[in-house]
C-alpha cells in the first residue's frame, strides 16, 4: 500500500522560511519512473503545483515561486523535503505531497498524501 | 502557454448524470490530463487519467459511474447515477516539461 504523509510546522512568522516534509511508504524514489511533488492550497482556492522531484535527482519548480523553493529528497529515509523562504501571510495554505508514476513523460499524481494546514502570522 | 479551464460551478440531482468539462489551451489538444476529487474538508484523490483519444484509465478502486472522455482540446468526466458523496470540488491536472498545471477547480453540488 502506497502512504504518503506531510508534516512541518503549523504556524511560521513572515519572513522565516518553511520546512516539510514528506515520508512516504510502498515505493522506493530510487525507482525509475517514480516522482514526488508539493501542492498547496489557500483556504477556499484552486490547488496549485509547487515543485516536483523525481528518481534521477531532477528538479522542477512553479515558475511563479522558483526563487522561494528547494525540493531535495533523502532516499534512505524515503522522504522529500520542501522549503520555501521568505515566507508571507498569502502563503498560508494546506500543503500536499503527491506521488507520480513518470512513464514515457510525466503523469498525474495517483496517490496524495492527507496535508498539512500552514499559517503564516504577520 | 498551457492553461486549463473549468466551469466555476455544477449541480445536478441525484440519481442524475454530470459532465465536468476541462479545456485545454489553443495548440495544447493533444495532452492528457487527470481528474481528482476533493470531498468537503478532505484531502484530493486521483479519479482517472483522460488522454488526448479519449480514452481512460481510473485509479484504484473509482467507482464505474465515474467515467472520462475528450473531445478535441476538452476533457470530460462524466458522473452517472449521482450521489450525496459526489458534491465535491473536481479539478483536472496536466503536464508538460517541467510544468504541472490545475484548473480553477468546478464545485459540484448534488440537489
Amino acid at each position: 500500500q502506497v502512504t504518503l504523509r506531510e508534516s512541518g510546522p503549523a504556524l511560521v512568522k513572515s519572513t522565516q522560511t518553511l520546512t516539510l516534509t514528506c515520508t512516504f511508504s510502498g515505493f522506493s524514489l530510487s525507482t525509475s519512473g517514480m516522482c514526488v511533488s508539493w501542492v498547496r492550497q489557500p483556504p477556499g482556492k484552486a490547488l496549485e503545483w509547487l515543485a516536483l522531484i523525481d528518481w534521477d535527482d531532477d528538479k522542477s519548480y512553479s515558475p511563479s515561486l522558483k526563487t522561494r523553493l528547494t525540493i531535495s529528497k533523502d532516499t534512505s529515509k524515503n522522504q522529500v523535503v520542501l522549503t520555501m523562504t521568505n515566507m508571507d501571510p498569502a502563503d498560508t495554505a494546506t500543503y500536499y505531497c503527491a506521488r507520480t508514476i513518470a512513464a514515457a513523460g510525466m503523469g498525474p499524481f495517483d496517490i496524495w498524501g492527507q496535508g498539512t494546514m500552514v499559517t503564516v502570522s504577520s | 502557454q498551457l492553461v486549463l479551464t473549468q466551469s466555476p460551478s455544477a449541480s445536478a440531482s441525484p440519481g442524475a448524470s454530470v459532465k465536468l468539462t476541462c479545456t485545454l489551451s489553443s495548440g495544447h489538444s493533444s495532452y492528457a490530463i487527470a481528474w481528482h476529487q476533493q470531498q468537503p474538508e478532505k484531502g484530493p484523490r486521483f479519479l482517472m487519467k483522460v488522454n488526448s483519444d479519449g480514452s481512460h484509465r481510473k485509479g484504484d478502486g473509482i467507482p464505474d459511474r465515474f467515467s472520462g472522455s475528450g473531445s478535441g482540446a476538452e476533457r470530460y468526466l462524466t458522473i452517472s447515477s449521482l450521489q450525496s458523496e459526489d458534491e465535491a470540488d473536481y479539478y483536472c491536472q496536466t503536464w508538460g516539461t517541467g510544468i504541472v498545471l490545475f484548473g480553477g477547480g468546478t464545485k459540484l453540488t448534488v440537489l
